[in-house]
């Protein structure tokens, strides 16, 4: 199976602060790539598709990076309400069984304080 | 963006019955739905990937006489739990997404399954 790492953190970090995850994928043939976050004992829903000239929505910012097989979130002016773990996930086509496959990283935790 | 719709979002049964989930696309095509658990704390697990009209495909030391996947239509998939444990007892969710290389997934809302 291709490997899609992130660290688990958790990252604690001050309201304000600016704080950015990466995520690495070992598959160079791989599609396309989201970041989801998934609050506690909730199901995981789509932040953000991540595009290779970027992507940005309000104080997030996603970013592909093709030749170094990564992506990465930036948050900045953190709230209390971004405390989640997000989720990094990268979908391969399988060309030869005409299928798709998703594949998910571990998450990195990030807990905003006060 | 799409609906995907998992019932029931709790259940608690007792060992050694069967529980069916089920998972359904509300406003797209479900071409490929994944099946995860998740134990508290952890990570999703993906269990099985299936495609509308194929036998699923099963992760390794996923039981697929345990866990039933069926995936008869384009909107909907169901997973059983047969003859539950336990050990079975987690987080079940369900996700759909329809063909395309850029198409995302989306979540159902998750089942809290509890044996006792």
């Amino acid at each position: 199976r291709k490997e899609v790492e992130q660290d688990p953190g958790p990252f604690n970090v001050p309201e304000g602060a600016t704080v950015a995850f990466n995520c690495t994928y070992s598959n160079s043939a791989s599609q396309s790539f989201f970041w989801y976050r998934q609050d506690c004992r909730k199901e995981p829903k789509l932040l953000m598709s991540v595009y290779s000239s970027g992507n940005e929505d309000g104080r997030f910012t996603a970013q592909l990076n093709r030749a170094s097989q990564y992506i990465s979130l930036l948050i900045r002016d953190s709230k209390l309400s971004d405390s989640a773990t997000y989720l990094c996930v990268v979908i391969e086509r399988d060309s030869g069984a005409g299928s798709y496959q998703l594949t998910f990283g571990k998450g990195t935790k990030l807990s905003v304080i006060p | 963006g799409a609906v995907v719709s998992q019932h029931p979002s709790r259940v608690i049964c007792k060992s050694g019955t069967s529980v069916k989930i089920e998972c359904r696309s509300l406003d797209f095509q479900a071409t490929t739905m994944f099946w995860y658990r998740q134990f508290p704390k952890q990570s999703l697990m993906l269990m099985a990937t299936s495609n509308e009209g194929s036998k699923a495909t099963y992760e390794q030391g996923v039981e697929k006489d345990k866990f039933l996947i069926n995936h008869a239509s384009l909107t909907l998939s169901t997973l059983t739990v047969t003859s539950a444990h336990p050990e079975d007892s987690s987080f079940y969710i369900c996700s759909a997404r329809d063909t395309g290389d850029r198409t995302e997934a989306f979540f159902g809302q998750g089942t809290r399954l509890t044996v006792v």
